[in-house]
């Protein structure tokens, strides 16, 4: 069966300061991987997409990237945290090009202070 | 306008009772139909999935399409206090050469005993 793993779970950072998130999936090959930031009591908004090793798509222009070093491997970056950036960041996968049902991950709670 | 609207709630109702969940749509290129459950601080997961106009049961679940009106339903028969938690309803769309869901904002279900 497949898993999804993010890590870390919460995470409180100072203004400025760099941010590393990750997410790894286990049990399947070459899928499809997307960030998504969550705000408080508003909809999933699509940040990143991954079809393979390298490939990374943005859907909105901001002070975040993302790479994809390993097939199962995604990572959310940032040089310099602002205060907007804090929110609820899930991680998913999907099977190949479909991107039909997406399975996300246990989320990161990240606080910019 | 929003592509998808969907009441944020909250919902409150006595334990045992039939709930319905809605959603509407104004992109009639939407495909696929989900819908997914995320408790409190945690990553949202898939509740069930449809293609076309018509109903779709899941045990005490009932997915409900109408692509005429642009409008999902989901039913809960027999609630429960453990199917409190906040329901997305996902629709996929063929945009930007992917395949990408766009999301609800979510309605708050609280199921009191």
């Amino acid at each position: 069966s497949q898993t999804i793993h993010q890590w870390p779970a919460t995470l409180v950072q100072p203004v400025g300061s760099p941010l590393s998130l990750e997410c790894t999936v286990e049990g399947t090959s070459n899928p499809n991987l997307y960030w998504y930031r969550q705000a408080a009591g508003r909809g999933l908004q699509l940040l990143f997409y991954s079809v393979g090793i390298g490939q990374i798509s943005s859907e909105v222009p901001q002070n975040l990237s993302a790479s994809r070093p390993q097939d199962r491997q995604f990572i959310l970056s940032s040089k310099k945290l602002l205060l907007s950036d804090s929110g609820f960041y899930l991680c998913a996968w999907a099977y190949g090009r479909a991107g039909d049902t997406q399975y996300f991950g246990p989320g990161t709670r990240l606080t910019v202070l | 306008q929003k592509e998808v609207e969907q009441d944020p709630g909250p919902l409150s109702v006595p334990e045992g009772a039939i709930v319905s969940l809605n959603c509407t749509y104004s992109n009639s290129a939407f495909q696929y139909f989900m819908w997914y459950r995320q408790y409190s601080r945690k990553g949202p997961e898939l509740l069930m999935y449809t293609y076309s106009s018509g109903n779709k049961e899941d045990g005490r679940f009932t997915a409900q399409v109408d692509k005429s009106s642009k409008y999902i339903s989901l039913f809960i028969r027999d609630s429960q206090p453990s199917d409190s938690a906040t329901y997305l309803c996902a629709m996929r769309v063929f945009s930007g050469g992917y395949n990408k869901l766009i999301f609800g904002a979510g309605t708050r279900l609280a199921v009191h005993p």
